[in-house]
């Protein structure tokens, strides 16, 4: 059980657009949804936290406005990275926590390349 | 600013013996501590967590926790070369940061046969 699926696995897109990533936890209700960001040969980051329902919480440094996040149900959250840059070029990794526990189950991760 | 260290490595055993990994913490509220494996490109897989000062065991992996110290650590006995990956350490925080995982730059294992 607890499994967390993303998808797409890996996107390429030219610099300006725009693109989701999907993360479902497939056979529990996810009260919280976190997304982390991880650059080659560094630690996983965490961007934002995602309450079904509410507004998410950005760290300090992440520019809400640039990568959108939705949590409109308890298995589903998204986040969009609006007008991709290379910069943006990073390993995107989502995780979801059952309420009341501490664990994070995560997802496989999404490689988003920006051209 | 709360911060979680670990050495990078790499780390270098040969197989069957005992990988030592070792991680320290800043913030003395943190409540709880997980150690991560990551393979190349994949996403982190939970080893184990630890809550409590000691020692936990889980098959060949023991975590050691010392709150005092601000300091935890994860054993891996009969080291094999399917155990070379990037080992992360995460740490949940209390208060306001409740929930949230602080991870360190992860300790590079090497299992060599």
């Amino acid at each position: 059980g607890a499994v967390v699926s993303q998808h797409p696995s890996r996107v390429i897109c030219k610099s300006g657009t725009s693109v989701k990533i999907e993360c479902r936890s497939l056979d529990f209700q996810a009260t919280t949804m976190f997304w982390y960001r991880q650059f080659p040969k560094q630690s996983l980051m965490l961007m934002a936290t995602s309450n079904e329902g509410s507004k998410a919480t950005y760290e300090q440094g992440v520019e809400k406005d640039k990568f959108l996040i939705n949590h409109a149900s308890l298995t589903l959250s998204t986040l969009t990275v609006t007008s991709a840059h290379p910069e943006d070029s990073s390993f995107y990794i989502c995780s979801a926590r059952v309420q009341g526990q501490l664990r994070q189950y995560f997802g496989p991760g999404t490689r988003l390349t920006v051209l | 600013q709360k911060e979680v260290e670990q050495n990078s490595g790499p780390l270098s055993v040969p197989e069957g013996a005992i990988a030592s990994l070792n991680c320290t913490y800043s913030d003395r509220g943190s409540q709880s501590f997980f150690w991560y494996r990551q393979y190349s490109g994949k996403s982190p897989e939970l080893i184990m967590f630890i809550y409590s000062n000691g020692d936990k065991e889980d098959g060949r992996f023991t975590a050691q926790l010392n709150k005092a110290s601000q300091y935890v650590s994860l054993l891996i006995r009969d080291s094999q070369p399917s155990d070379s990956a990037t080992y992360l350490c995460a740490v949940n925080a209390g208060g306001t940061s409740y929930g949230k995982l602080t991870f360190g730059q992860g300790t590079i294992l090497t299992v060599h046969p």
